[in-house]
């Protein structure tokens, strides 16, 4: 089973600064198949991005994804109030799994 | 557009069955891979497993001995029952879709359907 770590645990940042979150895998993601997800309290995860870069459908351009083999990103390039939530990595290359999730807290 | 919705009993006594259903609308139950995944309160998501409309299944190896995936595609549900709960099982519980066929390729991809999500609570 492949697990991801996700770091850090939490992240407080202003309004407009850049936020960089990580997600180490145990071993290498085939194909790159990894995704993110935004979750709000409440709410189920909406999906961010897919297969490490792609955006999804209605996702605005400053989130975007990097990353290949054991090592991903998630950027969001200028923070806005509504970004304040929990963010989760899933890998669908190899079954299923999920990270542990970061927090993102808007100050 | 794709809706998913959960249903079942929102409180389960410890060693019995929690048992869960998927009613998907808005499109077709066939061709697709459909999941439950499950969040603790508090906690992280977790992937309990999957079926395909043509009942194939795989499963979280760590819940394989209790979990049980069915689908009934005459009426667009899927099922879960997950047997012998504990306190450990209490969980907002979500059905998804997570991939599907098409043009004799099939594919599990990232969840871009999700249902509401119901909470069940293991206590006696």
């Amino acid at each position: 089973e492949i697990v991801l770590t996700q770091s850090p645990g939490t992240l407080s940042l202003s309004p407009g600064e850049r936020a960089t979150l990580s997600c180490r895998a145990s071993q290498s993601v085939s194909r790159n198949y990894l995704a993110w997800y935004q979750q709000k309290p409440g709410q189920a995860p909406r999906l961010l991005i897919y297969d490490a870069s792609s955006r999804a459908t209605g996702i605005p351009d400053r989130f975007s994804g990097s990353g290949s083999g054991t090592d991903f990103t998630l950027t969001i390039s200028r923070l806005e109030p509504e970004d304040s939530a929990v963010y989760h990595c899933q890998q669908y290359g190899s079954s299923l799994t999920f990270g542990g999730g970061t927090k993102v807290e808007i100050k | 557009q794709v809706q998913l919705q959960e249903s079942g009993p929102g409180l389960v006594k410890p060693s019995e069955t929690l048992s869960l259903t998927c009613t998907v609308s808005g499109g077709s139950i066939n061709s697709y891979y459909w999941s439950w995944i499950r969040q603790p309160p508090g906690k992280g998501l977790e992937w309990i497993g999957y079926i395909y409309s043509n009942g194939n299944t795989g499963y979280n190896p760590s819940l394989s001995s209790r979990v049980t995936i069915l689908i009934d595609t005459s009426k667009n549900h899927f099922y879960l029952k997950l047997s012998s709960v504990t306190a450990a099982d209490t969980a907002v519980y979500y059905c998804a879709r997570i991939g599907g066929c098409s043009g004799g390729s099939c594919s599990i991809n990232a969840v871009n359907y999700w249902g509401q999500g119901t909470l069940v609570t293991v206590s006696s």
